[in-house]
């Protein structure tokens, strides 16, 4: 079983759709939680990062992290066709108080179809 | 503030060769990270560096694979006699602390 689980998808919305995704994970030192997004041939880029549980907001993106079902969430408001890429989450746990190697799911593929 | 650089961005090798893949980190960075990502697959953990120290290299193949990030200069990973399954896309990700930040990717074909 993988430390951490994404279903790849791919995920196919209209714009302007919320988009939910989703990672569920098996190692409860995990502390930090961040989400990535990654075009396709780019590097992965950082979309929201969370410590411990709780929901934090910018713009049109939302991440839940619930430790005690170990599940994190991104939601994407008013997607829009730009939003079309492969999602990464991504955990670590805590190491003299910085973060250490992260842990990625496979990635969930979103496409917003006009 | 520039992001994280990596040079190559391509990079071609026979079997047999080395390969040198380098980053620079963000300015004020100093922890750096390399993850390497196969085709259909996530990006997997390989080594994490501070100046002048591997701190976790639990990720690194145990032989021909080899990492630096010396006191001046960018952080190298350096790839001993390619094999075929060596071709992927490596990125690096430096830090300051706790979120990670990625680079564009050095994309290597082994022929």
């Amino acid at each position: 079983q993988k430390e951490v689980e994404q279903d790849p998808g791919p995920l196919s919305v209209p714009e302007g759709a919320i988009v939910s995704l989703n990672c569920t994970y098996s190692n409860s030192a995990f502390q930090y939680f961040m989400w990535y997004r990654q075009y396709s041939r780019k590097g992965p880029e950082l979309l929201m990062y969370t410590y411990s549980s709780g929901n934090k907001e910018d713009g049109r993106f939302t991440a839940q992290v619930d430790k005690s079902s170990k599940y994190i969430s991104l939601f994407i408001r008013d997607s829009q066709p730009s939003d079309s890429a492969t999602y990464l989450c991504a955990m670590s746990d805590e190491r003299a108080g910085t973060a250490s190697k992260l842990t990625f799911g496979t990635g969930t593929r979103l496409q917003v179809t006009l | 503030n520039a992001g994280v650089m990596q040079n190559p961005r391509h990079l071609v090798r026979r079997r047999g060769q080395e390969a040198r893949l380098r980053c620079s980190p963000m300015k004020g960075h100093s922890h750096v990270y390399w993850y390497r990502q196969l085709p259909e697959e996530g990006l997997k953990f390989m080594v994490y560096l501070q100046k002048e120290n591997i701190i976790d290299e639990s990720g690194m193949p145990k032989e021909r694979f080899s990492a630096e990030f010396p006191k001046e200069g960018p952080s190298i990973l350096r790839i001993q006699q390619v094999v075929r399954g060596d071709s992927a896309a490596y990125f690096c990700a430096s830090s300051p602390g706790k979120e990670q930040y990625f680079g564009p990717g050095t994309r290597l074909t082994v022929t």
